[in-house]
């Protein structure tokens, strides 16, 4: 069926590196946007990074700029997030998504995965 | 950066109407798109372009946007609609903006 599986989640010390996979089945994967989001434990949703469906356009929040990069696999139909310089702030459920909609500034995110805990602490 | 304003909590009782506003500066210029979350689960789309439902989201939801408020629209509540809601809009220069977070409680 319709789906994103994230992985790669886990307890890192600050400074540390993680990379976080998202596994897409049952839709053609290279024909989508594909986005990153994140939620602190007991708090809202937050955007981190985009990624255009060819893998040239990408855009990240300015909370992780620098040290978080987004990429994808379409032959794979997986989607990545490469965390370097890992904070306390960081630790979240980290959520990939679908986008749709007509053009930019009407994008929605229309298929979400069930997401992946990241644990940042000494 | 582009704010979105939800109230943290709304009440209602089964069978009543739940208005859950986003309030944002010119958001009527804005297409707003509204996510439902259950404790524990990802993130559910409701409502896309002010208005639309996804395939699967019953009629009960619906959704409105003007001048400095967006609302969605909960009709005759279930229990089951117990959860927090985000409204979320794209902004050119703070990209995808979500709402703080509505927690609807059925009483």
């Amino acid at each position: 069926q319709v789906q994103l599986v994230e992985s790669g989640g886990g307890l890192v010390k600050p400074g540390g590196s993680l990379r976080l996979s998202c596994a897409a089945s049952g839709f053609t994967f290279s024909d989508y946007y594909m986005s990153w989001i994140r939620q602190a434990p007991g708090k809202g949703l937050e955007w981190v990074s985009y990624i255009s469906s060819s893998g040239s356009t990408i855009y990240y929040a300015d909370s992780v700029k620098g040290r978080f990069t987004i990429s994808r696999d379409n032959a794979k139909n997986s989607l990545y997030l490469q965390m370097n310089s890992l904070r306390a702030e960081d630790t979240a459920v980290y959520y990939c998504a679908r986008l749709s909609g007509q053009q930019l500034g009407y994008w929605y995110f229309d298929l979400w995965g069930r997401g992946t805990l990241v644990t940042v602490s000494s | 950066s582009y704010v979105l304003t939800q109230p943290p909590s709304v009440s209602v009782a089964p069978g009543q109407t739940a208005r859950i506003t986003c309030g944002g500066n010119n958001i009527g210029s804005k297409s707003v798109h509204w996510y439902q979350q259950k404790p524990g689960q990802a993130p559910v789309l409701v409502v896309y372009d002010d208005s639309d439902r996804p395939s699967g989201i019953p009629e009960r939801f619906s959704g409105s946007n003007s001048g400095n408020t967006a609302t969605l629209t909960i009709s005759r509540v279930e229990a089951g609609d117990e959860a927090d809601y985000y409204c979320q809009v794209w902004d050119s220069s703070s990209f995808w903006v979500f709402g703080g977070g509505t927690k609807l409680t059925v009483l």
